[in-house]
């Protein structure tokens, strides 16, 4: 069965910082990738996702993510943080169908 | 458009009971997942549904069951509650269920078993 890991539960950055959050997760297949993020009050929605091609994917709000197939791992990344940013970010894996394996989830907080 | 809705939104039942949560999808779209999120976890995979016809089913026990109707609208049903079936009710929409398209999430149902 497959499983992800997201390894930070909390952050806590100020404005302006750099994000990095982890995203490991046990298949050996083929799978699509997707970090979903949660705003405080509001509904998971997709920031970005991986299929194919090119391993760097840019999402919406300056997020990005690299896939690194021989680490197993989907890291999210942005620059420069903003309070607006705060929220709980999940990354999530499929190999069939959409049924999505969802990590634990990190949350972040921005401090203004 | 109206997103992904859900009812109730709150709901609270005494173990044993029998529970029935209601899911709308995005206009169009064909398929509908649900998800349980326990507080302090992710998201986890309950159901899929295209064309009423289920498509995949995670790791939880009979007493959880969905139907998807000819609307495509969805219902989960949960009988024999247990204090652990207390958490977040997630649904979820897509045109097709494949594996490459975007799940639109809604604002869930918030169940609680005493």
């Amino acid at each position: 069965a497959q499983s992800v890991s997201q390894h930070n539960h909390h952050v806590i950055l100020s404005e302006a910082a750099s994000l990095e959050l982890g995203c490991n997760y046990s298949y050996g297949g083929t799978v699509n990738l997707f970090w979903y993020v949660q705003y405080p009050g509001q509904h998971l929605q997709l920031l970005l996702k991986y299929f194919s091609g090119d391993p760097l994917v840019k999402g919406i709000k300056g997020f990005e993510a690299e896939f690194i197939k021989s680490k197993f791992s989907f890291n999210l990344r942005k620059p420069s943080v903003q309070w607006s940013d705060t929220a709980e970010y999940f990354c999530a894996v499929n190999n069939a169908g959409n049924m999505l394996t969802f990590g634990g989830g990190t949350r972040l907080m921005v401090k203004p | 458009d109206a997103g992904v809705t859900q009812s109730p939104t709150h709901l609270i039942k005494t173990r044993g009971q029998h529970v029935t949560l209601r899911c709308s999808p995005i206009s169009g779209h064909k398929s509908v997942s649900w998800y349980q999120q326990v507080l302090g976890q992710g998201p986890q995979f309950i159901f899929q549904y295209y064309e009423k016809e289920e498509r995949g089913r995670g790791n939880f026990p009979d007493r959880f069951s969905a139907r998807q109707f000819p609307n495509y609208s969805s219902e989960l049903n949960v009988n024999a509650l247990l204090l652990g079936d207390s958490a977040l009710y997630l649904c979820a929409s897509s045109f097709l269920g494949f594996k490459d398209e975007k799940l639109f999430f809604g604002s869930g149902t918030q169940l609680s078993v005493l």
